[in-house]
Formats: C-alpha cells, sequence, structure tokens
C-alpha cells in the first residue's frame, strides 16, 4: 500500500515568495496532519483536518500559514510571504477512524528559505 | 501543560550491548502513547502504541512499556541497523488528536 505522499521533497526559494507545500494521504484515512520539525522546537503540530474539515489550527504560527483539504485525498500547506524563520522539514501525516490510532507519516517537505 | 521528555538525548552502543531508552510524561489524561523510529531524512515510523499502565509490546529487538509516569524502549542485542531517533510521543484525553513529541533519543550501534 502506498503510503503517505508528500512534494516536493526540498523547496528552496527566495524570502518574501509564496510556497506551497503537498500531501496525499493514505486511502481511507480520514483524517491528516500538518506537522514542523526544527531543531530547537522538534516536532509540532500545526493544524490537522478532520473528513477534510479544519479541527484545529491552534499551531499554525501567523496569518501567512494557510493550509486547505478541498477533498478527502489531497492537501496544502501555504505560506505567504515566506520568511526565513520558515525553513524546517514539514510532515504531513494521516490516520483512520478513532482518535488514538496511529498517525503515519509522509517523508516530508525540507524548506530552505534564503 | 503536557510534557514530554526524552533521555538520552543520545546513547552509543555496541552491537549486542542492551539498553533502554526512557520517555517521561506529564499530562492530564493518557489516551496514547506512541513510539516511532526517524531514519535522516525520513518521516517517523511507527513502532507501538501503549494505552494503559502495564501494557508491553514487542517487535523484534524492541519491546515497549508503560507505567504511569514513564515509558521505556527496551532494545536487546541491537545491531548496527537500529541506528536511528526514536520519537515517543502522547495523545491526551481532551479531545484534541495531535500528537505531543520528546526531543528524541538518538541510538548509535556501532558493529
Amino acid at each position: 500500500d502506498a503510503g503517505v505522499i508528500q512534494s516536493p521533497r526540498h523547496e528552496v526559494t527566495e524570502m518574501g515568495q509564496e510556497v506551497t507545500l503537498r500531501c496525499k494521504p493514505i486511502s481511507g484515512h480520514n483524517s491528516l496532519f500538518w506537522y514542523r520539525q526544527t531543531m530547537m522546537r522538534g516536532l509540532e503540530l500545526l493544524i490537522y483536518f478532520n473528513n477534510n474539515v479544519p479541527i484545529d489550527d491552534s499551531g499554525m504560527p501567523e496569518d501567512r500559514f494557510s493550509a486547505k483539504m478541498p477533498n478527502a485525498s489531497f492537501s496544502t500547506l501555504k505560506i505567504q510571504p515566506s520568511e526565513p524563520r520558515d525553513s524546517a522539514v514539514y510532515f504531513c501525516a494521516s490516520n483512520q477512524g478513532a482518535g488514538n490510532q496511529p498517525q503515519h507519516f509522509g517523508d516530508g517537505t525540507r524548506l530552505s528559505i534564503l | 501543560e503536557d510534557q514530554v521528555t526524552q533521555s538520552p538525548e543520545a546513547l552509543r552502543l555496541q552491537e549486542g550491548e542492551s539498553s533502554s531508552l526512557n520517555c517521561s510524561y506529564t499530562v492530564s489524561g493518557l489516551r496514547g502513547l506512541f513510539w516511532y523510529r526517524q531514519d535522516p531524512g525520513k518521516g517517523p515510523e511507527f513502532l507501538f502504541t501503549l494505552y494503559s499502565a502495564g501494557e508491553e509490546k514487542e517487535k523484534e529487538r524492541l519491546k515497549a512499556t508503560l507505567t504511569k509516569k514513564e515509558s521505556f524502549l527496551h532494545i536487546t542485542a541491537p545491531k548496527p541497523e537500529d541506528s536511528a531517533t526514536y520519537l515517543c510521543a502522547v495523545q491526551v484525553d481532551t479531545g484534541r488528536r495531535a500528537l505531543t513529541f520528546g526531543s528524541g533519543t538518538r541510538l548509535q550501534v556501532q558493529p
């Protein structure tokens, strides 16, 4: 079975540019999570969706960040405008059913903002 | 505030030298404790879920245990391929489905 698929794997762009990260969850999973990993703060939740509806966006750092899930098989995380402090690895994860099922992660997008 | 603390930060073992990794947690109500393995350049890979104190799970050379305050990941006779960062995460019983992660233990197993 295909796991969580993220694209691009690497993104390097200049400050001020718009960045769009993409995620395809595991088929049949009804919850999708966006996390950010940095050396200083480790893995932190940004936002999660249940049945395509945003449930908790308390981790979204500021208005420059937005996320959408137009259907059950696709989600985007957008940063506009990007800043150097946004440089991190962004992970998408998904799970199914009851809330305490394990989340399965993609291999992430390594984002560098110059 | 929910807190997860992992120790040690880094651990170097010789092949075959068994050891344990610790995950201490302070949460309002534990719904589940998760162990993940992360290799460089990869996403966390799910290993175990523990739901209640006294529970144990095993997979190959790994065994996870849970008490009311901490979890241990025991590694028996490790091999170099067990080298990775091991992450512990908790989910609390508030309806919020996010995981709170510890900072991880970087394990290196030398041949």
